[in-house]
């Protein structure tokens, strides 16, 4: 069965450090694709970033990047120069493709980050 | 930028009565999906929908939950007898081609069960 873990449960920063968020899935599927949710204390989920399996390439958007090796099971995040409005609450998910197309997500725990002035 | 909606934001409810969640997904998608977050804790699946039908259902999702599309725009989400247990935020989400694609998630409802 799928899993996702995110052993790091609450993270603080000074503003304008970078930050990495950690996420390690478990999955018996060949295909399957990789979420970063980011929940504000408004309490909606926005949507970060969709990686699939097949795809190892990092990638950046602005001060977001990610880096996903399949050799260690990894989709870790990291946030550049953090600001205040990052603080929040990141999820990582897990999708497995081999379930079929409508597939559920399979979220880790979160982990909570509090940028500071 | 379409989004996901749902209603309402918060219902208060005595226990053992039926609610009524409802979402309205985004126009286009043909997915569509609950899930639920107890205060504090992660976001867990309950239930995907598509073609008319569930696809799929997780163990919560037991005889007092239903979903339905009533129409070509909601997609609603019933629990026939309220339990304590059952307070929570209750996400919908949506997705254009299911595993395929992202799934976007609606703003919540939270449910209090008193």
């Amino acid at each position: 069965a799928q899993k996702v873990t995110q052993a790091q449960t609450e993270i603080s920063v000074v503003e304008k450090e970078d930050v990495t968020l950690d996420c390690v899935y478990e999955t018996r599927d060949t295909t399957y694709y990789l979420f970063w949710y980011k929940q504000p204390p408004s309490g909606e989920l926005v949507f970060l970033i969709r990686r699939n399996s097949f795809d190892e390439q990092n990638e950046i958007s602005g001060r977001y990047s990610w880096n996903f090796q399949k050799s260690t099971s990894s989709f870790n995040f990291t946030i550049t120069a953090s600001q205040v409005v990052d603080s929040a609450v990141y999820f990582c998910a897990l999708s497995e493709a081999d379930t079929g197309t409508a597939s559920k997500l399979t979220f880790g725990t979160g982990t909570r980050l509090q940028v500071t002035l | 930028e379409p989004e996901v909606t749902q209603t309402p934001s918060h219902q208060v409810t005595q226990m053992g009565q039926e609610v009524i969640l409802r979402c309205v997904p985004i126009s286009n998608h043909l997915y569509f999906y609950w899930y639920r977050q107890i205060l504090g804790q992660k976001v867990e699946f309950l239930v995907s929908f598509y073609n008319n039908e569930i696809s799929e259902k997780s163990e919560i999702f037991d005889d007092q939950f239903s979903v339905e599309r009533p129409d070509g725009s909601n997609f609603t989400l019933k629990i026939r007898s309220t339990k304590l247990e059952d307070s929570a935020m209750y996400f919908c989400a949506s997705s254009l081609a299911g595993v395929y694609d992202g799934q976007f998630f609606g703003p919540g409802t939270r449910l209090t069960v008193l």
